[in-house]
Parts: structure tokens; C-alpha cells; sequence
């Protein structure tokens, strides 16, 4: 079942702004992670958190996890137009072994206005 | 080091015919995972493999489709009989086992 699910579904900021994305989850899980997908392209690996962090910073890129909420949020400070994307994160539903299929959400369709 | 490949990357077919969509892993990877995209949705999984064996089919349809992944050569998706609910992304993703996913840029089918 679908397992991730982001709000909000769209968002549409200025260039320079910061944007926030946030994502539930409802099992276990040993990671987090975001991607991001450019219209009619594949997807692009942005940041993964392990389920022991509570923060990790890549670039302006900065994501939260919070275990006990099952939530996590990722923010692109200083947006730019080229942030223009959908971003969707993926949970990995606490296996051992790590092989299991991620599980994705519908995603966010960020749009930067320059 | 050449990332997953897909291929083709638009395959457009009429009603009722087949559908062969290709991945190569990447090299060393012998895990492969397939998800299928619908206009505005995430991803959803279909099938996981490793090398002649299926691992979890939960997320593929019971009919017209199935996975493999032989021991040489590409994981092959195919889809019998398509119809138009089947236009989608396909998205191929490959780990060498644990963590650590690798997407293809993706097969677009369309069913005309």
C-alpha cells in the first residue's frame, strides 16, 4: 500500500524563497529518503536519512525526520527556478536485509518563479 | 561506469499488442526493481528480482504481465495485450543488495 504521502500536493514560490516539503509514512522504517523528478524525466537521488537522525544538510538542501511522528520534511533554501520539479520521498519499510521496495509517495510539484 | 539503462525510452503501441520493456542494471547490481508511474502519481512498485528469480511480485497485475531477469542479459517487463490503462511510466531501479537504489531515466508507453 501506498505508504508515503506528501503535502502539500503542489507549491508555487518566488525565486529566493525558501520551500518546505513534508512527507508522513505509516510503518517502520530503517531509512528516508527524497528524490526528485524533473516533468518527463527519471528520477534523481537527492538525500537519504537514516531512521537514527533527526537532521542531515546536503548543499541547501536540509531534511528532519521525526520517528515518532513518522514524519519527515525536506527544505530547499534560496530557491531557484531550476528547483523546479516534483519532489517525492520513498521509505524503505524497516527491512533487515534493506531489500525491500521503497515505497513512494504522490509527491510535490514545486514550481520556482524567477 | 554506465548508470541503469532503459530502453526504449518512448514505445508507443495499439491495443492488444505486446509491450517488451528492457533494463540493464548497473554493473555489480543484481538487484532490480520495477515501478510503474501514472500521470501526476509517484511511483508504485511492481516487481522485485535478482538474478532468475522473483523475489516479490505483490504490485504486479495477476494478468498480461510479467518480469524476468535471466542470467544474462537485461530484466525484461513485459505487458500482453495492452491496453490504454497501461500508458505509464516504467521506471527500472537496481541495488547490489542493502541499501542503495539506482533509477533509469525510464520506458514511456503509450497505448493508441
Amino acid at each position: 500500500s501506498q505508504q508515503g504521502e506528501e503535502d502539500p500536493q503542489a507549491l508555487s514560490i518566488q525565486e529566493g524563497e525558501n520551500a518546505t516539503m513534508n512527507c508522513s509514512y505509516k510503518t517502520s522504517i530503517n531509512n528516508l529518503q527524497w528524490y526528485r523528478q524533473n516533468s518527463g524525466r527519471g528520477l534523481v537521488h537527492l538525500i537519504l536519512i537514516r531512521s537514527n537522525e533527526r537532521e542531515k544538510h546536503s548543499g541547501r538542501l536540509r531534511v528532519t525526520l521525526d520517528t515518532s511522528k513518522k514524519s519527515s520534511s525536506l527544505l530547499i533554501t534560496a530557491s531557484r527556478a531550476a528547483d523546479t520539479a516534483s519532489y517525492f520521498c520513498a521509505t524503505d519499510g524497516g527491512s533487515i536485509s534493506g531489500n525491500t521496495p521503497l515505497v513512494f509517495g504522490k509527491g510535490t510539484r514545486l514550481s520556482v518563479i524567477a | 561506469n554506465a548508470g541503469v539503462m532503459q530502453n526504449p525510452r518512448h514505445l508507443v503501441r495499439r491495443r492488444g499488442q505486446e509491450a517488451r520493456l528492457r533494463c540493464s542494471p548497473m554493473k555489480g547490481h543484481s538487484h532490480v526493481y520495477w515501478y510503474r508511474q501514472l500521470p501526476e502519481e509517484g511511483l508504485k512498485f511492481m516487481v522485485y528480482l535478482q538474478k532468475e528469480n522473483i523475489i516479490d511480485e505483490s504490485g504486479m497485475p495477476k494478468e498480461r504481465f510479467s518480469a524476468e531477469f535471466p542470467k544474462e542479459g537485461p530484466s525484461i517487463l513485459r505487458i500482453q495485450q495492452v491496453v490504454r490503462g497501461d500508458s505509464a511510466a516504467y521506471f527500472c531501479a537496481s541495488s547490489p543488495g542493502g541499501h542503495g537504489y539506482t533509477f533509469g531515466s525510464g520506458t514511456r508507453l503509450t497505448v493508441v
